[in-house]
């Protein structure tokens, strides 16, 4: 089945710094990915919609020069926290689905646990 | 707007039935997920229905009702690895999805 492979799973960084969060499908390619947070105890969030070749899809609310999105390919798609501060520290989930396959459904990385200290 | 809602926990026993309600408002309609989604995990992948009915896979089963936009997902023979929270999530007119906030299941034993 559809394979979303998602890195790191776990990152501690300083406030001010960046991070790069990775995303690739592994049997699949994926022209749109999908990139949600999600607070504890809360349901996940759409952040953006990313498209390869273009430019990233934000939700409102979601700062586009914070939350840099790169999707040069068609498995691999990254989001880049820049800046981090404390109240970026979540849980960031991106998603694909294989449009070849809609009765599957949307594949989800295993997720990154951000802690920004 | 788009509006999913289901109950946020529900505990059941262990080998006990369990039911999860979704109800849904959405522009458009292209197909009803289930997730489910262990702390600290990435959701995985139920089911899925797009038409009327009972879809039945193993211990888990889903309906769907489009006419009165309602879902359900039964959880038969509850184990205590079903403690999870499960998602349900409506697929709109333009294939995004809308998620519901989740409903926390707690098996007891």
């Amino acid at each position: 089945g559809a394979v979303v492979s998602q890195h790191p799973s776990r990152v501690i960084c300083k406030s001010g710094t960046s991070v790069k969060i990775e995303c690739r499908s592994l049997d699949f390619q994926a022209t749109t990915m999908f990139w949600y947070r999600q607070f504890p105890k809360q349901s996940l969030m759409l952040m953006a919609t990313s498209n390869e070749g273009s430019k990233a899809t934000y939700e409102q609310g979601v700062e586009k020069d914070k939350f840099l999105i790169n999707h040069a390919s068609l498995t691999l798609s990254t989001l880049t926290v820049t800046s981090a501060h404390p109240e970026d520290s979540s849980f960031y989930i991106c998603s694909a689905r294989d449009s070849g396959s809609i009765s599957y459904g949307y594949t989800f990385g295993s997720g990154t646990r951000l802690t920004v200290v | 707007g788009q509006n999913i809602d289901q109950p946020t926990e529900m505990t059941a026993t262990e080998g006990a039935i369990v039911q999860i309600n979704c109800t849904y408002q959405t522009s458009g309609f292209n197909g009803l997920f289930w997730y489910q989604q262990h702390a600290g995990e990435a959701p995985t992948f139920l089911s899925y229905n797009v038409l009327d009915g009972l879809e039945e896979k193993g211990r888990f089963s889903s309906f769907l009702s489009r006419s009165k936009g309602y879902s359900y997902l039964l959880l038969k023979e509850l184990q205590m690895k079903d403690s999870a929270s499960y998602l349900c999530a409506v697929m709109d007119s333009n294939y995004q999805l809308i998620w519901g906030a989740g409903t926390k299941l707690i098996i007891k034993p």
